[in-house]
């Protein structure tokens, strides 16, 4: 089966400018995540969704991010606008079910460095 | 905040000798989990371990769980240099929202 796909690879932006990233799981999952890794840490969850709904988005920066899975395949995650401190790895995964007992199958990430 | 917290931070080992890593977590859990990260790679799952076993294997690997400590252990043996990378472990925490939280990650690196 097809692996998780994100884009861009690398991104490299000036604060304040704004940035999108896009995910298409694998086909038949119905849950999404984006995490954000910053070096040296673990992912931390930004936002889930079920299908097309959100389930959890209590760590996402809602003055600056916003994110959206469009009927319930794809995915893309937005930045605007970036500060320094948005410099990270962001990861997006997919898995069959949500309720931790699916393992995640994760893209390779858009690293992204704001200068 | 993270639930999961790994020991050590950092382990180096010689190919060939066993590699064993720590997860401590806080709360009540439903699974845990354990992923292998690459550098410049996405996150792969290894095992996943429920609340409810106490060990679980996967060829060279062998994962632990103790819910009365709070903890979980990940051991490779026969290492080798393609085991190098970051180990991570993720825990769901035994409420209902079923997020997975991941802890800081053990970096391992084998030597040949």
């Amino acid at each position: 089966e097809a692996g998780v796909a994100q884009s861009p690879r690398y991104k490299i932006i000036e604060k304040r400018q704004s940035v999108a990233f896009w995910c298409n799981p694998i086909s038949g999952h119905a849950t999404l995540y984006w995490y954000q890794q910053i070096l040296g840490q673990g992912p931390k969850l930004l936002i889930q969704f079920q299908n097309n709904g959100v389930v959890d988005d209590s760590q996402l920066p809602k003055d600056r991010f916003s994110a959206e899975r469009l009927k319930g395949v794809d995915s893309t995650l937005k930045i605007q606008p970036a500060k320094l401190e948005d410099s990270a790895v962001y990861l997006c995964a997919s898995s069959l079910g949500g309720l931790g007992n699916s393992p995640l199958h994760f893209g390779n990430g858009t690293r992204l460095t704001v200068t | 905040s993270q639930q999961g917290e790994e020991d050590p931070q950092a382990l180096s080992i010689q190919e060939g000798e066993n590699a064993t890593m720590n997860c401590s977590y806080k709360t009540s859990i439903n699974n845990l989990q354990w992923y292998r990260q690459n550098s410049g790679r996405g996150l792969v799952h290894l095992i996943l371990i429920r609340s409810n076993e106490r060990e679980k294997h996967s060829g060279r690997l062998r994962v632990t769980l103790d819910t009365s400590k709070k903890s979980s252990s990940l051991l490779i043996t026969a290492s080798r240099a393609a085991d190098t990378a970051s180990y991570f472990c993720a825990t769901d925490a035994d409420r209902n929202d079923y997020k997975l939280s991941f802890g800081a990650g053990t970096t391992v690196t084998v030597r040949a």
